[in-house]
């Protein structure tokens, strides 16, 4: 059901980086709406990673950056850390589906 | 600090109604945000599933609209959802979320989630 593609897993090396696609269409990310992106670490809730496309809320570290461009999104992982490993998923609306909330597909981030 | 946290029955046996219920601290849930259901199936990723704003205006996801009812009690600061017909499409881990109304509209923060089964 998901409108937002994300690939099922990613993976890197401690202090590598790693980037995670988030491909929408017209109807969602490409019409201007915004992206956000939560951290779910392994049994917990999901929490706000990155919000308004490319911000940092207070407490997350600049290792994590986001971006985005025509009809996708993308996060990057800079310097790769252990407690990276968790999945993470965008989020953003879709005028098709009368402007209501849309997430990602999930993407697991593992640190070899 | 605000929080959220669910509550209801973990076992619901098909064609019954899942009912839980948020419980909102450090915010009044009169506020200005719209209060949200989320869930996520097993090894799945999330879905959203529905909100309501202080004055009772829900917003549904189109695949449940029909099955769905999303209310909220201002004298105990808590929202509800109750979802009719339920089968084991239905099983997942249901979170509750916060979602602001300022542009640029993210979920923040979100309640700890709980696990419904659907089984008879």
């Amino acid at each position: 059901q998901s409108v937002l593609t994300q690939p099922p897993s990613v993976s890197g090396a401690p202090g590598q980086t790693v980037i995670i696609s988030c491909t929408g269409s017209s109807f969602n990310i490409g019409a201007g709406y915004d992206v956000h992106w939560y951290q779910q670490l392994p049994g917990r809730a999901p929490k706000l990673l990155i919000y308004g496309n490319n911000n940092r809320p207070s407490g997350v570290p600049d290792r994590f950056s986001g971006s985005k461009s025509g009809t996708s999104a993308s996060l990057a992982i800079t310097g790769l850390q252990a407690e990276d490993e968790a999945d993470y998923h965008c989020q953003s609306y879709d005028s098709s589906l009368s402007n209501f909330c849309v997430f990602g597909t999930g993407t697991k981030v593992t640190v070899l | 600090q605000v929080q959220l946290q669910e509550s209801g029955p973990g076992l619901v046996k098909p064609s019954g109604t899942l009912s839980l219920t948020c419980a909102v601290s450090g915010a009044s849930i009169s506020s200005s945000n719209w209060w949200n259901w989320v869930r996520q199936p097993p090894g799945k990723g999330l879905e959203w599933i529905g909100e309501i704003y202080q004055t009772g205006t829900t917003n549904y996801n189109p695949s449940l609209r029909g099955r769905l009812t999303i209310s909220v009690d201002k004298s105990t600061n808590q929202f509800s959802l109750k979802l009719n017909s339920v089968t084991a499409a239905d099983t997942a881990l249901y979170y509750c979320a916060r979602r602001i109304t300022i542009s640029p509209n993210y979920f923040d923060p979100w309640g700890q989630g709980i696990l419904v089964t659907v089984s008879s």
